[in-house]
C-alpha cells in the first residue's frame, strides 16, 4: 500500500525566510509525484508534478522540489517566502492512475 | 471558466440527519472523485465515478455512504443517518478521461452536532 509522510505539521517563517517541507512516500513502483497547496477559504490548487525525466521541478509561484528516488522522498523548497504563501501544502502521490494518496498536510504561516 | 464547483461550502447535520453534498466537475471532464479528510489527516480517497457508472468504490465506507454521477447535473455524496464521526471536510475532483492530473474543488465540510 501506499503511504505519504509529511514530516512537519505546522512550519512558521518570517518573510524572504527560506522553506523546505519534507516528503517521504513507500510505495514500490513507479510513481506520479505532487504537490498541492490550499489557500484559506480556496480550493486545493496543483503546485507542481513529477512522472519522470528531470528530477528537478519547477512549480508555479516560485516554488520547486526535488525527487530523490533513493530517498524516497519530494521535498519542497522555495528561496524566499512571502506573506500570501501563508496556506496549506499536501504532498501527494499515485502509482495507480487515480487513486492519490496524501500527506496530512503542512500549514504554513508566513510573518510579515 | 469555471473549476470544479462544490456545494454547499459549509453543512450542519444533527446525529441522524442525512447529507447531501454536491460537485459539479470542471467543463469537459467526465469523471469525478471524492476524496474525505477528516481532523489531522490526509485527504483519503473515497470513489471513482464516470457519468452513470461506478468506478472505484474502495474507499467508501460500507454503509450509510453512496455516491451518484447521474447523467444530467452534479455527482451527489450522500450519507445518511450521519454520526460524529462523519465531520469532515470532503472535497471532490475531476479530470478529463486517461488523466493522471485532478482538479480539484474547494471542498465541503461537514460539522454533525
Amino acid at each position: 500500500a501506499q503511504s505519504v509522510s509529511q514530516h512537519n505539521h505546522h512550519v512558521i517563517l518570517s518573510e524572504a525566510a527560506s522553506l523546505e517541507l519534507g516528503c517521504n512516500y513507500s510505495y514500490g513502483g513507479t510513481v506520479n509525484l505532487f504537490w498541492y497547496v490550499q489557500y484559506p477559504g480556496q480550493h486545493l490548487q496543483l503546485l507542481l508534478k513529477y512522472f519522470s525525466g528531470d528530477p528537478l521541478v519547477k512549480g508555479i509561484k516560485g516554488f520547486e522540489a526535488e525527487f530523490i528516488k533513493s530517498k524516497f522522498s519530494f521535498n519542497l523548497r522555495k528561496p524566499s517566502v512571502q506573506w500570501s504563501d501563508t496556506a496549506e501544502y499536501f504532498c501527494a502521490v499515485n502509482g495507480r492512475g487515480y487513486q492519490l494518496t496524501f500527506g496530512k498536510g503542512t500549514k504554513l504561516s508566513v510573518i510579515p | 471558466n469555471a473549476g470544479v464547483m462544490q456545494n454547499p461550502r459549509h453543512l450542519v447535520r444533527r446525529r441522524g440527519q442525512e447529507a447531501r453534498l454536491r460537485c459539479s466537475p470542471m467543463k469537459g471532464h467526465s469523471h469525478v472523485y471524492w476524496y474525505r479528510q477528516l481532523p489531522e489527516e490526509g485527504l483519503k480517497f473515497m470513489v471513482y465515478l464516470q457519468k452513470e457508472n461506478i468506478i472505484d468504490e474502495s474507499g467508501m465506507p460500507k454503509e450509510r455512504f453512496s455516491a451518484e454521477f447521474p447523467k444530467e447535473g452534479p455527482s451527489i455524496l450522500r450519507i445518511q443517518q450521519v454520526v460524529r464521526g462523519d465531520s469532515a471536510a470532503y472535497f471532490c475532483a475531476s479530470s478529463p478521461p486517461a488523466a493522471n492530473v485532478l482538479t480539484f474543488g474547494a471542498g465541503s465540510r461537514l460539522t454533525v452536532l
